[in-house]
């Protein structure tokens, strides 16, 4: 079966843009999850959806916001982009929830780099 | 909030020998994961314990969970160049979110 698809892949933008980035979760899945990637930092929860409900926000600005459709894609958007949000974006379904038994599926992550 | 560290950061052996990584939370946890990142790529969950005490075995990985569920460790038999990357555990921190570890990259010597 499918796995969990991001796009883009990769993206440039200039501080002060705005970006949103596209999560398409394995067939079945509903919960959808979004992590930030960086060196410094690891892995850090940015939020969770399911049935297109966030269930839990992490401790990032209001800048980060997402939703998730009635087709359990979810999208993820940063508005007025700083150069400290260059990272790996992560999303990551899951069946029900992570915490259900279940671990997540990652996908391949979009790059994102402000320049 | 709960932190979860994991030691050491870095670890680089000679092939054939064995790798362990330990993984502790400040608090007591429902059950861990463990994910591999190899480089260039992202996470992928190879396992989740959930017992106390409870050890599991994935071939050439043995995985424990402490018997105070507060610690966890991943141990590596005769390493191979396929086992690079950078290994992370993960505890629940909340509600449908887990908190990593900050990982340990594995490199290996062939």
């Amino acid at each position: 079966k499918a796995g969990v698809t991001q796009t883009p892949r990769y993206l440039i933008k200039t501080r002060g843009q705005q970006v949103t980035l596209s999560c398409s979760p394995i067939s079945g899945h509903r919960s959808v999850s979004w992590y930030q990637q960086t060196p410094g930092q690891g892995l850090q929860f940015l939020f969770e959806y399911f049935s297109e409900t966030q269930r839990n926000k992490g401790n990032f600005p209001g800048r980060f916001s997402g939703r998730q459709f009635s087709n359990s894609r979810s999208e993820m958007n940063v508005s007025t982009l700083e150069l400290g949000d260059s990272a790996l974006y992560l999303c990551a379904s899951s069946l029900v929830s992570v915490s259900a038994n279940y671990g997540y599926t990652f996908g391949s992550g979009t790059r994102l780099t402000v320049v | 909030g709960q932190q979860v560290m994991q030691i050491p950061q870095y670890q680089h052996v000679q092939e054939g020998e064995d790798f362990t990584t330990y993984c502790n939370s400040s608090t007591t946890l429902s059950n861990i994961q463990w994910y591999k990142q190899r480089p260039g790529g992202h996470p992928v969950f190879l396992i989740q314990l959930v017992k106390s005490g409870e050890v599991k075995k994935q071939k050439r990985l043995t995985f424990q969970f402490g018997e105070a569920k507060k610690n966890s460790s991943l141990h590596i038999t005769a390493t191979q160049t396929t086992d690079v990357g950078t290994y992370f555990c993960a505890g629940p921190g909340g509600a449908q979110k887990l908190v990593f570890g900050q990982g340990t990259r594995l490199t290996i010597n062939p």
